[in-house]
């Protein structure tokens, strides 16, 4: 059964903090991507990656840095954490293929106060 | 920027009644994926439709993928509480193997 498995449920953390979110998949994937979800906006991808250590900036990638080191793990990275990246932060993973199937983490529910 | 326009945003219905949402684009799409959405889950995909004018079926769920493949919608029949949820569709480019353009969802309620 395949998964995406994110560190957190639910997180809270004040403004100015470092914040990591990571991004664990058991499927040998090649591509990883970070979305944030908003009520009225959809999914917005924050960052992409295509393979370890390669990364490839979203619509929205202010505020974010991402990290992938090893091919099943992607993290994602807010340097200063403010309350406007309060949100829903969903993690996927796919093949490197056009049209792939996107599978998707649990999400993480972040609030920043 | 290739954008996805779905509609209607809200939907609340009777158990028991049809319905259809839309995804539009002005867009060329080389395939288009519909996913499934539960409260505090990620989106889970129900169907990919890549051949303009291809029609797919999922038990009660019709999707249908615009000759011109800039547009898709996905018809259920005889709705049932069990898909309530936000429904989302996936566009991907013809260039950026990958990547894909996400709708803002139709949120579905189905009440009993």
């Amino acid at each position: 059964d395949v998964k995406v498995t994110q560190s957190s449920r639910y997180l809270v953390k004040r403004t100015g903090e470092k914040v990591f979110l990571e991004c664990v998949q058991d499927m040998d994937h090649e591509n990883m991507f970070w979305y944030r979800q908003d009520p009225g906006l959809g999914l917005r991808l924050i960052y992409f990656s295509y393979d370890v250590k390669m990364k490839e900036k979203g619509d929205i990638p202010e505020g974010y840095s991402v990290s992938r080191e090893k091919k099943e793990r992607f993290s994602l990275i807010l340097e200063s954490a403010s309350t406007n990246q309060t949100s829903m932060y969903l993690c996927a993973s796919s093949l490197p293929l056009t049209g792939a199937e996107q599978y998707f983490g649990p999400g993480t529910r972040l609030t920043v106060t | 920027t290739q954008l996805l326009e779905q509609s209607p945003q809200f939907l609340s219905i009777q158990e028991g009644e049809n319905l259809t949402v839309y995804c539009n684009s002005s867009s060329v799409f080389s395939s288009l994926q519909w996913y499934r959405q539960e409260p505090g889950e990620g989106p889970v995909l129900l169907v990919t439709v890549v051949t303009g004018g291809e029609v797919k079926k999922l038990k009660r769920l019709t999707f249908q993928f615009g000759d011109a493949r800039k547009d898709s919608s996905l018809h259920i029949t005889a709705a049932q509480p069990g898909d309530t949820g936000l429904y989302l569709c996936a566009g991907a480019g013809l260039t950026n193997a990958g990547k894909s353009t996400f709708g803002d969802g139709t949120t579905l309620t189905v009440k009993p």
